[in-house]
């Protein structure tokens, strides 16, 4: 089946530092969707893209899908320690990366 | 409105024994998934239903995993018997539907041990 890579795996930042983790498939995705996961919690959703080229924000979260719609990535501007968590993204068939783990030193 | 319910929350049992799990997804979801999560990786999909019809079930290992979604609603995932490397978070989610309906709500999960 059809996967989704993504990449850094782990990622440290100072608050106030921002972040950016990236997703990549293999193949044309129809669509894309984020998820955070908390330590100790389960996954929640964050975001679906659909379009070629879209870009979605969230407050301090930015979501771009790429043109080819095989790539995404999730901005975090000026991080806090709220963002700490794993950030997964998942592909049409609703399988999972293995995620990026941000951590964030106050 | 409640969310996807699964019991047990924890499971300690020695292998070789049997093991079951429940999920009652968020009301009207027509789609149930059940996936494995190991420590430090992404959920693992180990079956999609639609409604009562499981229609991915291509990484269930059909070996010693078998589930069940009896009238569309509530589903059951069972390990019979259960192994060491079976030790994991077992999730289940829901949604309304494919493609713009699928954002997937998750349940809690069960943490189950496998001594």
């Amino acid at each position: 089946g059809q996967q989704v890579m993504q990449i850094p795996q782990y990622q440290h930042v100072q608050e106030g530092e921002d972040f950016t983790t990236y997703c990549n498939s293999s193949t044309t995705l129809s669509n894309i969707q984020w998820y955070k996961q908390r330590p100790g919690g389960h996954p929640v959703f964050l975001i679906q893209l659909v379009k070629s080229g879209e870009v979605k924000k969230q407050k301090r979260l930015t979501f771009q899908f790429g043109e080819a719609k095989k790539n995404s990535s999730l901005h975090i501007t000026a991080t806090q320690t709220t963002d700490v968590g794993t950030y997964f993204c998942a592909g049409d068939d609703m399988r999972f990366g293995a995620g990026t783990r941000l951590t964030v030193k106050p | 409105e409640a969310g996807v319910v699964q019991s047990p929350r924890y499971k300690i049992i020695e292998k070789k024994q049997p093991v079951a799990f429940w999920c009652n997804p968020i009301s009207g979801h027509n789609t149930l998934y059940w996936y494995r999560q190991n420590l430090g990786q992404g959920p693992e999909l180990l079956i999609r239903y639609e409604n009562e019809e499981a229609v991915d079930d291509s990484q269930l290992p059909k070996d010693r995993f078998s589930a069940e979604r009896l009238k569309g609603v509530d589903s059951t995932l069972k390990i019979q018997p259960a192994e060491l490397g079976d030790s994991a978070v077992y999730l289940c989610a829901s949604s309304l539907g494919r493609g713009r309906d699928e954002k997937l709500f998750f349940g809690s999960g069960t943490q189950l041990s496998v001594l």
